[in-house]
């Protein structure tokens, strides 16, 4: 089965802290995605990869970046915390025609 | 604009009983459908999709799904639910060559009555 795994299931941070969300697949999928997910809205994209140090935007990216420099892994990075970042945080993963696979989430707190 | 609309915050049914969540859609290309489940404190696990073909998918656990052209919708269904599907459905759009930059619906609560 494939696995996405996400390093954290619950963090709590504190405003202005810099705070790095990483994720690891390991079927070799091309691409990766972080959204965050938060009642009533769905998911959001925030920045997806499709290669190795290749990125693009999402919906949603103001006050997140991402870095993936190795295929298996997809970092998300909020630069400076804010409480309005406080949300779950789902990582997934997908070759070429397949669906997505997901992580378990990030429940993350900026207090 | 492409959007995607799942009208029911919340349903309940009892065990039992017969389902149908709703998902209309808005999308400029032909669309790829998917829903996906989301079980407490899991990730998000794809029941079924549509790309193209036969408009009646069948999914995993029981579940199946009609695609309408001409009413933009994709709704889902499951005869007889169990207490284990109490769970968050999820609703999505996509196209071919979207590279899986898929438009969300904000997610229907299944409860079951038991």
């Amino acid at each position: 089965d494939v696995k996405v795994t996400q390093s954290s299931r619950y963090l709590v941070k504190r405003t202005g802290e810099k705070v790095f969300l990483e994720c690891v697949q390991d079927m070799d999928h091309e691409n990766m995605f972080w959204y965050r997910q938060d009642p009533g809205l769905g998911l959001r994209l925030i920045y997806f990869s499709y290669d190795v140090k290749m990125k693009e935007k999402g919906d949603i990216p103001e006050g997140y970046s991402v870095s993936r420099e190795k295929k298996e892994r997809f970092s998300l990075i909020l630069e400076s915390a804010s409480t309005n970042q406080t949300s779950m945080y789902l990582c997934a993963s997908t070759g070429a025609g397949e669906k997505l696979f997901f992580g378990s989430g990030t429940q993350l707190s900026v207090l | 604009a492409q959007s995607v609309t799942q009208p029911d915050i919340h349903i309940t049914v009892s065990e039992g009983a017969s389902l149908e969540l709703r998902c209309n859609y808005s999308y400029g290309a032909t669309p790829y459908l998917f829903w996906y489940v989301q079980s407490p404190g899991q990730g998000l696990q794809l029941l079924l999709k549509y790309f193209s073909g036969d408009t009646l998918v069948q999914g995993i656990k029981g579940f199946e799904a009609e695609f309408k052209r001409s009413q933009s919708s994709f709704n889902l269904r499951k005869p007889s639910v169990h207490w284990s599907d109490a769970a968050e459905y999820f609703c999505a759009v996509g196209a071919q060559d979207s590279n899986y930059q898929l438009i969300w619906g904000a997610g229907t609560k299944l409860i079951i009555k038991p």
